[in-house]
């Protein structure tokens, strides 16, 4: 079972480069959402998605931009890198909201670890 | 804005000792996640808190949630080194988590 799949693992880039982080999930799933981790500190919610066609901001969306254009697919795009979001990006996806009538958690991909220099 | 704060932020224990990590939320909600992370490695959710009152044992792990005092546990009883690892809580509210700082439990011989 694939469940909650991220690529790249692993990326550097520099200062002013663009790229994106592809979250895939297996499950259905109608929720998808992309935090980042930053040492010493919790998972912040960067952008979210209630469903296929639909995205949100969370706490902390600036330079970011994210797509979901097929429901099993959470895009996570960086315009003009900025040293300020070298972190752990991690994806999650829920059935549906984590909300009054449901009692899913969310399943956590294993992470991009992306530097910027 | 929510808030979630966890204490303490760093635990070192000995292998056989009890221990309980706090988790204090600063708006209303009924739910309440709990979740486990290796160094390096993605988040695995251990329990899934309800309701006002509602207590989960897995092992030697027990979850409980006050929803009235806005705060959760999780109590640690005989500690083990397997249970060497970074815990969260994340509080459910309008469909999104907020997570805690997260507290690193270090397991000592």
């Amino acid at each position: 079972n694939a469940g909650v799949t991220q690529t790249p693992k692993f990326r550097v880039l520099k200062t002013g480069q663009s790229m994106t982080l592809l979250c895939a999930q297996d499950m259905n799933h109608e929720y998808m959402y992309w935090y980042r981790q930053d040492p010493g500190m919790g998972l912040r919610l960067i952008h979210y998605s209630v469903g296929e066609g639909t995205t949100a901001k969370g706490e902390v969306p600036d330079g970011y931009n994210v797509s979901r254009l097929k429901k099993q697919n959470f895009l996570l795009g960086l315009e003009s890198a900025a040293p300020s979001q070298t972190s752990v990006y991690f994806c999650a996806s829920s059935y549906t909201g984590t909300d009054t009538y449901s009692n899913q958690p969310q399943h956590f991909g294993d992470g991009t670890r992306l530097s910027i220099l | 804005e929510l808030k979630v704060e966890q204490n303490p932020l760093f635990l070192s224990m000995q292998e056989g000792k009890n221990y309980t990590i706090y988790c204090n939320y600063s708006t209303t909600s009924d739910r309440l996640y709990w979740y486990r992370q290796d160094p390096g490695k993605s988040l695995e959710s251990l329990f899934v808190l309800l309701s006002n009152g509602a207590v989960k044992q897995e092992g030697r792990l027990m979850a409980s949630l006050d929803t009235k005092a806005r705060l959760s546990t999780l109590h640690i009883t005989a500690a083990v080194h397997d249970l060497s690892a970074t815990y969260f809580c994340a509080v459910v509210t309008a469909s999104k988590l907020t997570f805690g700082t997260g507290t690193r439990l270090q397991v000592t011989l």
